[in-house]
């Protein structure tokens, strides 16, 4: 099955700089991966996703970029603001697999230091 | 707000009780999800519920028992739990039959089990 591994486990910039975290993923059918923001008290949130048909998205201060040959794709978040601190994770969907093929990283808790 | 709610947001149970956690999704959405968010873990699929039908079953202990009566609406019934149990259990849709694979969640309830 699949396997996400997920880097860092926690990030800390200062504010108005960049952060980003990174994803591996084992099983090269993947073609979905998302990424959600958890903040304290609340559930996951989606974010940002990609498809395996492009290698960057972006929206707005958030981008994500696919490497479909390494395996690995990122979050990558610019001029980092205190309302962007949180648990991110990252995760990958594999065709025919359960759930839909999601499968979790363990996630980053980023702190944006004022 | 993502459109999906649970109740109880809190619930304390002792090992011989019983007790349900509910999901509603007011999404239009087909398929229903219960994850289970332990610390330092990543988001453990528990069930998959599709038009209703219950699709995936990770292995989970018997003592957690799924109910879908209808696409918008999930139960989750505990009975007979261990401390083990204790975690942030999460219900999540999507519109799985659209081929897209976007998951929402909702906001979660603290299960403690004492």
């Amino acid at each position: 099955g699949e396997n996400v591994e997920q880097h860092p486990s926690t990030l800390s910039v200062q504010e108005g700089d960049s952060a980003v975290i990174k994803c591996t993923y084992s099983d090269s059918a993947s073609n979905y991966f998302p990424w959600y923001k958890q903040e304290l008290g609340k559930g996951p949130q989606l974010i940002i996703d990609i498809r395996s048909n492009v290698g960057e998205k972006k929206d707005q201060r958030i981008a994500v970029t696919l490497n479909k040959t390494a395996k690995h794709f990122s979050l990558h978040i610019t001029e980092t603001q205190p309302e962007d601190s949180a648990v991110y994770f990252c995760a990958a969907s594999s065709p025919g697999g359960g759930a839909d093929g999601l499968t979790f990283g363990k996630g980053t808790h980023l702190i944006i230091q004022p | 707000e993502t459109g999906v709610t649970q109740t109880p947001r809190h619930l304390v149970m002792g090992m011989t009780n019983k007790k349900s956690l509910k999901c509603e999704q007011h999404l239009g959405h087909n398929a229903m999800y219960w994850y289970k968010q332990s610390a330092k873990k990543p988001l453990e699929l528990m069930f998959v519920y599709n038009f209703k039908e219950q699709t995936e079953n990770n292995s989970v202990p018997s003592r957690f028992s799924p109910e879908c009566p209808n696409s918008s609406h999930l139960f989750l019934h505990l009975h007979t739990l261990q401390p083990e149990d204790s975690a942030l259990y999460l219900c999540a849709s999507s519109t799985r039959t659209s081929g897209l694979y976007e998951q929402y969640f909702g906001p979660g309830t603290r299960l403690t089990v004492t």
